[in-house]
């Protein structure tokens, strides 16, 4: 049973508009939530990430959305731009309990960005 | 700056051979952990190292071993691989078990046939 859950296999967005990624989960034990950026041929790597206790985070043309009550966040790329054409996945953490720092991921989105 | 560094980069196995995919971070990390992909499933946790001298289970940990060499190494066996184990598989570490930034190796492609 998945717990977290990216339901949009693909995004397809212009060069300058605005890409947003969704992600669900389902644990309410999870306190941090990370989004990660994979290209093909590599490993992923981190992109942005964002406590429980807060509702936004902001660096640079990328920003997180939380709403804990939806159990729902979102990635925010403005302007997107080709090289932001990747993978992207949501994970999410607790940081107490038996699952003490396991990553949970979801199964991404391909994210394209057309000039 | 090496990071996360996996060996091999890909390799064919045929059913029931063994192998041991290796991993070593250089950035003194705590914790590291092993991940498989298979298309459309994301990332699965196989194990975990928190600290030197523990593993713990993930998600999918049946048909592997794992041991946690030393800080630096921490690698990943099949004892008899199956078809099933045809996967990209990523090692990757944590400053500790509570740090969201997790390093990646650039993987391991292992076909089973």
């Amino acid at each position: 049973d998945q717990q977290v859950k990216q339901n949009s296999p693909s995004l397809s967005v212009q060069e300058g508009r605005i890409s947003i990624l969704n992600c669900d989960y389902t644990n309410s034990m999870f306190d941090y939530f990370l989004w990660y950026k994979k290209y093909p041929a590599e490993g992923p790597t981190f992109l942005i990430s964002i406590s429980s206790i807060k509702d936004k985070n902001e660096d640079g043309r990328f920003t997180v959305f939380l709403n804990k009550s939806a159990k729902h966040l979102s990635l925010h790329i403005v302007p997107s731009q080709p090289g932001d054409s990747a993978v992207y996945f949501c994970a999410a953490l607790a940081d107490r309990g038996s699952t003490l720092g396991r990553l949970y991921f979801g199964r991404g989105t391909q994210l394209t960005v057309w000039p | 700056n090496a990071g996360v560094t996996q060996t091999p980069k890909f390799q064919v196995l045929k059913t029931g051979q063994s192998m041991t995919l290796q991993c070593a971070q250089d950035m003194n990390h705590n914790s590291m952990y092993w991940y498989r992909q298979d298309p459309g499933m994301g990332l699965r946790l196989i194990y975990y190292s928190a600290s030197e001298g523990t593993t713990d289970k993930g998600e999918v940990p049946n048909g592997y071993n794992v041991s946690r060499l030393n800080k630096r190494e921490f690698s990943l066996r099949l004892e008899s691989a199956a078809p099933s184990q045809t996967s990209v598989y990523f090692c990757a570490s944590t400053r500790s078990p509570l740090n969201t930034e997790a390093f990646f190796g650039q993987g391991t492609r292992l076909t089973v046939v």
